[in-house]
């Protein structure tokens, strides 16, 4: 069955600290991998995109890894501001199937001052 | 630009009746699709629509349908609602039709909050 699983659930650390998240999937055939932000009340948005050839993507203070033979991927988030408080989704593409997209529950951060 | 824009952003329906969401999506994309978020389920796919047809449907029952419009625009109907049908529905918008295949970045709007009571 495709899973997308994301741990941990929630996570508080204090501003200026560091953290990293986990993704965990069983999709197949795979093709891509995402990470999303959500803020309270409004839509996600892309933080990066990864196909199965690439193995660390950036995007400011975002840095996904993704390691394709043990399925698994982290979003590793520098030096965290308060405005980093959001839900973090992980996002599975296949290229087979029904669902073209698999989406993990995401895990929820808050950054304490 | 414009980015994808929602209305309502909040609906209150009561169990039975029918609801109607829009989506206009970013000027020039031309994919349309939508998703249910709710607490216990996160995200899941509804379907997709380009140039008017249906062209990914995720695993829904037929109470749920949509339809696109010659200007992309596209709207979501839920009909004889019930109480789980109660979801935060986001729309996406792209500019082509993304086969799971990666490279098409999605927008999304900020979403209508559904209650259903």
């Amino acid at each position: 069955k495709n899973q997308v699983e994301q741990s941990p659930q929630s996570l508080i650390i204090l501003e200026g600290k560091n953290c990293t998240l986990q993704c965990n999937y069983t999709v197949s055939p795979f093709s891509n991998l995402r990470w999303y932000k959500q803020d309270t009340g409004r839509g996600p948005v892309s933080l990066t995109i990864m196909t199965f050839s690439e193995n660390t993507k950036s995007n400011g203070r975002y840095t996904a890894t993704l390691d394709a033979d043990t399925k698994q991927s982290s979003l590793h988030i520098t030096a965290s501001q308060l405005s980093d408080s959001a839900s973090y989704i992980c996002v599975v593409g296949s290229v087979g199937g029904t669902y073209k997209y698999i989406f993990g529950t995401g895990t929820r951060l808050k950054v304490l001052a | 630009k414009a980015g994808v824009t929602q209305t309502p952003r909040y609906l209150i329906k009561t169990r039975g009746q029918q609801v109607t969401l829009s989506c206009s999506p970013i000027s020039g994309h031309r994919s349309v699709s939508w998703y249910q978020q709710t607490p216990g389920q996160g995200l899941q796919f509804l379907f997709e629509y380009f140039s008017e047809t249906q062209r990914n449907k995720g695993n829904f029952p037929g109470r749920f349908s949509g339809r696109q419009f010659s200007n992309s625009r596209s709207e979501m109907n839920v009909s004889t609602l019930e109480l789980g049908d109660s979801a935060l529905y986001l729309c996406a918008s792209s500019l082509r039709v993304d086969a799971g295949r990666a490279n098409y970045g999605y927008t999304f709007g900020s979403g209508t909050r559904l209650t259903v009571v």
